[in-house]
């Protein structure tokens, strides 16, 4: 069945860096686009990153710009995110989700790896 | 502070019908269509709803959902227990915002 497993989550300093991983299986998975979203404690979801199928096209929340890398290794089924400069505020369960490809929504989602930033 | 506007909670009993509201702007749901997820904590997101009214096929036609202008509303009937999570809406918000979502409503099923 469709498959997707975050890993890479821990615990960092502010300042410090992250390299984040999401597994895809049971799809072709060069054949979709590809985001992050995170929910901080007791906070909504929020779309952090997108790659396109062929990492051709990426694009960032504000929030993360400058900060954040998406990437995809589609040899590997695998995406990424390498966050660096973290702050407090970055501290969220990321989920990685697929994109549906056309109508601009997000289909299928992981259940999630944890990042907390903090002194 | 989420683009889109959701009441923080919403209740109801077993077997009765439970509406939740979904406010943006021009800029997202006023040109764009909604799409709607369940979510419990500490487990995967779940499409619910996709393209204002559509559901996913293995979602029960309990769930319902209509947009108008810049608002949407996702409806519940017959309520069951399992229904209870957090339900967020969420659109393209165009190429300044990327994709947007509501801040989620928490329902509680008594």
């Amino acid at each position: 069945q469709v498959q997707l497993v975050e890993s890479g989550g821990g615990a960092v300093q502010p300042g410090g860096s992250l390299r984040l991983s999401c597994v895809a299986s049971g799809f072709t998975f060069s054949d979709n686009g590809m985001h992050w979203v995170r929910q901080a404690p007791g906070k909504g979801l929020a779309w952090v990153a997108f790659i396109r199928y062929d990492g051709s096209h990426k694009y960032y929340a504000d929030s993360v710009k400058g900060r954040f890398t998406i990437s995809r290794d589609n040899s590997k089924n695998t995406l990424h995110l390498q966050m660096n400069s973290l702050r407090a505020e970055d501290t969220a369960v990321y989920h990685c989700a697929r994109d549906e490809g056309i109508g601009y929504y997000m289909d299928v989602w992981g259940k999630g790896t944890t990042v907390t930033v903090s002194s | 502070q989420s683009v889109l506007t959701q009441p923080p909670s919403a209740s109801g009993t077993p077997g009765q019908w439970v509406t939740m509201s979904c406010s943006g702007s021009s800029s997202d749901i006023g040109n764009n269509p909604v799409n709607w997820y369940q979510h419990l904590p500490g487990t995967a997101p779940k499409l619910l709803i996709f393209s204002n009214d559509l559901r996913p096929s293995g979602v029960p036609d309990r769930f319902s959902a209509s947009k108008s202008g810049t608002s949407a509303s996702l409806a519940i009937s017959g309520l069951q227990s399992e229904d209870e999570a957090d339900y967020y809406c969420a659109a393209w918000g165009g190429s300044l915002n990327g994709w947007v979502f509501g801040g989620g409503t928490r329902l509680t099923v008594l």
